[in-house]
């Protein structure tokens, strides 16, 4: 099974810079995804990482250390349209071979003036 | 757009009643997902399917049950529906367990 841990919620200003931790404890890993969620949308595509390191994507950059079980996702610039939740998400290989995205539950990010 | 279209958008039913949601996969896409999502909580892994054969499944009883279609369409059956089922049900697609593009969600309620 696996173990993913995530704070409930965070708040920062506009403009700002935000690091939401992902912690995990799994036994087959392969690749971590974050998603983003705006309230009562579907979750969208945000990064994924599957060796250590830093991946930059404009704004978001995400970081990975497969020994420490340990990711953040970094948001830089904060905007008011950030406010989301933010969804850590761990690849393991299930039996029989298969790849399942298992999910945490989430970090509520609010963005004020 | 991500191409992944769910219905119903929204329904309601009562406990005891069975309910099938549908979801059809972004062109391309041969894997299917099945996530519940209760309100506040990350997705919840329900199964998996693959070229029409289920190849995971998470920690949810028999009563919840799937299939996947040769133009990989799938559905999501539930059977003797419980309060608890009340959430957001959403389908993901993808290519061989690569990025999951999700849809909108069928929100069930159970009253």
């Amino acid at each position: 099974g696996q173990n993913i841990d995530q704070p409930t919620e965070m708040t920062a200003t506009e403009g700002a810079i935000v690091q939401i931790n992902c912690t995990y404890q799994t036994s087959g890993f392969n690749g971590l995804f974050w998603y983003q969620q705006h309230a009562g949308e579907a979750p969208t595509f945000l990064s994924y990482n599957v060796l250590d390191g830093l991946e930059e994507k404009g704004r978001f950059s995400s970081f990975l250390s497969r020994s420490k079980g340990y990711s953040y996702l970094l948001l830089k610039e904060l905007q008011m349209k950030d406010s989301a939740s933010y969804l850590c998400a761990v690849r393991d290989r299930a039996s029989g071979g298969s790849y399942i995205p298992t999910f945490g539950r989430g970090t509520s990010l609010i963005v004020h003036p | 757009e991500t191409g992944v279209t769910q219905s119903p958008t929204h329904l309601i039913k009562t406990r005891g009643q069975q309910v099938t949601l549908r979801c059809s996969s972004q062109s391309g896409h041969n894997t299917v997902s099945w996530y519940q999502q209760a309100l506040g909580q990350g997705p919840q892994f329900i199964f998996q399917y693959y070229r029409e054969e289920e190849n995971g499944r998470g920690n949810f009883p028999p009563r919840f049950s799937g299939l996947q279609f040769p133009n990989y369409s799938s559905e999501l059956n539930v059977n003797a529906l419980e309060l608890d089922d009340s959430a957001l049900y959403l389908c993901a697609s993808s290519l061989a367990g690569g990025e999951l593009f999700f849809g909108e969600g069928s929100r069930l309620t159970v009253l």
